[in-house]
């Protein structure tokens, strides 16, 4: 079966301090991934995403994530993770244009 | 509105009645999507309209969820005999056909089952 896992499911960082959170997927054939980002009282909305071509992928806000094929992990990072970075983190994945598979999420708390 | 909307943003209800969702996707998007958060679980995929092909309905949890999508905008998701386990944010998104993957949610309806 298809599905997205997140092992980190509470991060908590000191500001400046570098950010990774890990994300691996179960899928056969070719995959599209992608980063979600809830912040407090807000709706979900796309950080980046993956479709083909350079493996490294950059985001808004400084954030990029890294496709490994050979690991099946999308790893989301940042080198320096400011307090308003504060949210919970979904990592998602489909194939084609089917509906999205959403990892449990990582809510990652920044402390100034 | 540009964004998507969904109603009531609230809702309470006894164990055993029935419940509608409303989702007011963004307008030209063909593909709406229902999912469902409970704390701790993150998001469970319950399903997929994609312009007039069949729904995909595989993520529905029983046969007392369904869901319609009229004239391929406004979707409604009935839960009939609401369980307790059945409480949660029901949350809808959509998105441009050709942008499979890039999904605009709505702010989510709390659904609590007394």
């Amino acid at each position: 079966a298809q599905s997205v896992s997140q092992h980190n499911h509470h991060v908590i960082l000191s500001e400046a301090a570098s950010l990774e959170l890990g994300c691996n997927y179960s899928y056969g054939g070719t995959v599209n991934l992608f980063w979600y980002v809830q912040y407090p009282g807000q709706h979900l909305q796309l950080l980046l995403k993956y479709f083909s071509g350079d493996p490294l992928v950059k985001g808004i806000k400084g954030f990029e994530a890294e496709f490994i094929k050979s690991k099946f992990s999308f790893n989301l990072r940042k080198p320096s993770v400011q307090w308003s970075d504060t949210a919970e983190y979904f990592c998602a994945a489909n194939t084609g244009r089917r509906a999205l598979t959403f990892g449990s999420g990582t809510r990652l708390q920044v402390q100034p | 509105g540009a964004g998507v909307s969904q109603s009531p943003s609230n809702k309470v209800t006894e164990k055993g009645k029935d419940v509608e969702l409303r989702c007011d996707p963004i307008s030209g998007h063909t593909a709406l999507y229902w999912y469902r958060q409970s704390l701790g679980q993150g998001l469970e995929f319950l399903i997929y309209f994609q312009g007039n092909s069949a729904p995909d309905k595989s993520g529905l949890p029983s046969d007392r969820f369904s869901a319609e999508r009229t004239g391929g905008s406004v979707s409604t998701l009935t839960i009939q005999r609401t369980q307790q386990e059945d409480s949660a944010v029901y949350l809808c998104a959509s998105s441009f056909n050709r942008e499979g993957g890039k999904l605009f949610f709505g702010s989510g309806t709390q659904l609590s089952v007394l």
